[in-house]
């Protein structure tokens, strides 16, 4: 499976900052996802990150809180926008080829203060 | 609306017994099943994939699926501490669709 690098992977930043999130694949994968985790929670869906057009969020998530890019087939990012105390979680980057499963990056431990 | 339930937990078993995982899902057009185990603090971990009705082994690990009444399980014989762990059930519609993921379900296995 895909080899896939997340930084970083781990940030404490203030309340009313962003923080930019990047995710890294060692080869070309169909699909990017990335997911938010709770403390205590199960994996919540933000979007799915498509190459070279805007992300489709799920519901709950817009583009201004959460920016995401995906210039190619091995690279995306997820941003975290105003960040508050609500915004503390793990976000995870995940890829999926075709008749394959989803695999998970070591994901981001964020905290805001 | 998709849904794929679990039993939060968390389950307790001795070690050696068998553990016995379920997840029922709602969509009948789920065609790709897994599940993944976390242990805390850290990301998910595919440990079985299962896509047509029946069993599927693999080491001390069995995935059961019955499309019918749209459920699907893991066992896990001989469990050992270093099993526990949250396990997640994940269904899939078609090769190019978004997973659902369950709430999981905290198992701890005693020494």
């Amino acid at each position: 499976s895909a080899v896939i690098s997340q930084k970083p992977s781990r940030d404490i930043c203030q309340r009313g900052t962003s923080l930019t999130i990047q995710c890294q694949v060692d080869s070309q994968v169909t699909m990017m996802f990335w997911y938010r985790q709770q403390p205590g929670q199960s994996l919540t869906l933000i979007a799915t990150a498509n190459q070279g057009s805007e992300a489709t969020y799920e519901s709950g998530f817009v583009i201004d809180k959460f920016p995401i890019s995906r210039p190619n087939l091995t690279f995306s990012t997820l941003t975290v926008s105003n960040m508050s105390p609500e915004d503390s979680s793990i976000y995870l980057c995940s890829v999926r080829e075709a008749n394959q499963p989803q695999h998970f990056g070591d994901g981001t431990r964020l905290s805001i203060l | 609306q998709k849904e794929v339930e679990q039993n939060s937990g968390p389950l307790s078993v001795p070690e050696g017994a068998i553990a016995s995982l379920n997840c029922t899902y709602s969509d009948r057009g789920s065609q790709s099943f897994f599940w993944y185990r976390q242990y805390s603090g850290k990301s998910p971990e595919l440990i079985m994939s299962i896509y047509s009705n029946g069993d599927k082994e693999d080491g001390r690990f069995t995935a059961q699926l019955n499309k019918a009444s749209q459920y699907v399980s893991l066992l896990i014989r001989d469990s050992q501490p270093s099993d526990s762990a949250t396990y997640l059930c994940a269904v899939n519609e078609n090769n190019f669709n978004k997973f659902y993921f369950g709430s999981g379900t905290k198992l701890n296995v005693k020494p």
